[in-house]
């Protein structure tokens, strides 16, 4: 089975600050890896993910992701954040068996103040 | 282009009562699922569909049945509300090369409290 921690609840940065999202995953198998983001009183959307190949991931809305095999981790990251980036991100895991059972994080909520 | 269309968004019951949740999809999607939302706890997969007559649990299945007659609609059904089951509740829904590969649809959400 696969487990996913996010290493921060909250993270507060100043607009136009580099912002990184930590997510660690623990699993026996190899993996895909997501990060989905949730506005206010919205659904999630898929923000970027990583099946296979160059390790790291650009997504939409200027973020990227780096898979690191060594330290089980996919860490997102944004050079400068915008308020409107505001959300709450999860990461998620799924082994390559597909995502019927995708599992996800405990989310981490970003606040980007003026 | 409604995608996934999830009702009622609020609802409030007392224990013991019991309710359903609606989930349409209109973008013919194989695979819908259900998950419930709580603080700190992230997303947790309740029950999934890969198609129209097959139905498979997920990590907190007790409680909530399902079924799936069709391949728009995917009701979760909370036979006899408790406290616990207070949460949000998303349905989703995808494709086969979605998932695949991770890609899931989501409604907006159904808020519901029990008490």
């Amino acid at each position: 089975a696969q487990s996913v921690t996010q290493l921060d609840s909250q993270v507060p940065v100043f607009e136009e600050a580099p912002v990184e999202l930590r997510c660690n995953y623990s699993s026996s198998v190899s993996v895909y890896l997501f990060w989905y983001v949730q506005y206010p009183n919205q659904g999630l959307q898929l923000l970027l993910k990583y099946l296979s190949g160059s390790t790291l991931v650009k997504g939409i809305n200027g973020f990227e992701a780096e898979f690191n095999k060594s330290q089980t981790s996919f860490h997102l990251r944004k050079p400068s954040v915008h308020i409107s980036d505001t959300a709450e991100y999860f990461c998620a895991v799924s082994d390559i068996q597909g995502a019927q059972k995708l599992v996800f994080g405990q989310g981490t909520r970003l606040t980007i103040n003026p | 282009n409604a995608g996934v269309t999830q009702t009622p968004k609020f609802q409030v019951l007392k224990t013991g009562q019991s309710m359903t949740l609606q989930c349409a999809q209109d973008m013919n999607h194989e695979y819908m699922s259900w998950y419930r939302q709580d603080p700190g706890m992230g997303l947790r997969l309740i029950h999934y569909s890969v198609g129209a007559g097959i139905t498979d649990q997920g990590e907190v299945p007790n409680g909530y049945n399902v079924s799936r007659s069709t391949t728009e609609d995917f009701p979760l059904r909370l036979l006899s509300a408790a406290p616990s089951q207070t949460s949000v509740y998303f349905c989703a829904s995808s494709y086969p090369e979605g998932i695949n590969t991770g890609e899931l649809f989501f409604g907006e959400g159904s808020r519901l409290t029990v008490l």
